[in-house]
């Protein structure tokens, strides 16, 4: 089974704070994805890469820097934190091919 | 742009009846590939079935679903709903020349007894 873990699994951020969102994942896969997920808007896709040392923007990248310095390490960096933030964060691999994508258990931000 | 739709934010059905929830999708692609994700409560989105060619049935789990490019459409059927398909379900569609998932909004699917 494809392992895609994420640290924090739950964060509290202040306004204005940095908050760095990691993923690992353990499937040798050239892809990976950050994704937040709200009700009514479902998965939207904020940054993705597809190999180390790239990373390109998604449909909602605004307020979001992300790094992938390696195969299996992908994170997401929200430099100036703010409540609009506030959501669930998936990350995800993927091969190649695009055949499936796995997610992790995703973490719950919340920006006070 | 490409976009998948999924109308229905909630449907609630009864235990052994039947249920279809709606994805209908545009985009400017030919070559693309359509996926039904399924999230329990509390845990990550998983694979349920994909589908790339049209007209074709694809089945999983007593789901099922068939694009129709005519109509842009990869609804998700089931004949008889149990309890433990309760859940959010999320269509997706990929361009292949991106190798990106793009999700509709999800629908969340209660089944009652």
């Amino acid at each position: 089974e494809a392992a895609v873990t994420q640290s924090p699994r739950n964060k509290v951020a202040v306004t204005g704070g940095k908050v760095t969102l990691s993923c690992n994942q353990t499937n040798n896969h050239n892809n990976m994805y950050w994704y937040r997920q709200d009700t009514g808007h479902g998965l939207r896709l904020i940054h993705y890469s597809y190999g180390a040392g790239s990373t390109e923007k998604g449909d909602i990248p605004d307020g979001y820097k992300a790094s992938r310095p390696s195969q299996e390490n992908f994170s997401l960096i929200l430099e100036l934190a703010t409540p609009s933030q506030t959501s669930v964060y998936f990350c995800a691999s993927g091969d190649a091919k695009g055949t499936e994508v796995f997610f992790g258990k995703g973490t719950r931000l919340t920006v006070v | 742009g490409d976009s998948v739709t999924q109308t229905e934010g909630l449907v609630t059905v009864t235990e052994g009846l039947p249920v279809m929830l709606n994805c209908t999708y545009q985009t400017a692609y030919s070559d693309v590939a359509f996926f039904w994700y399924v999230q329990y409560l509390n845990e990550a989105p998983k694979l349920l079935l994909r589908s790339s060619t049209d007209n074709k049935r694809t089945e999983h789990q007593g789901f099922h679903a068939t694009l129709h490019k005519s109509s842009s459409s990869f609804h998700l059927q089931k004949s008889s709903v149990q309890l433990s398909d309760s859940a959010l379900y999320y269509c997706a569609l990929r361009m292949s020349n991106y190798n990106v998932l793009y999700f509709g909004s999800g629908t969340k699917l209660t089944v009652e007894p």
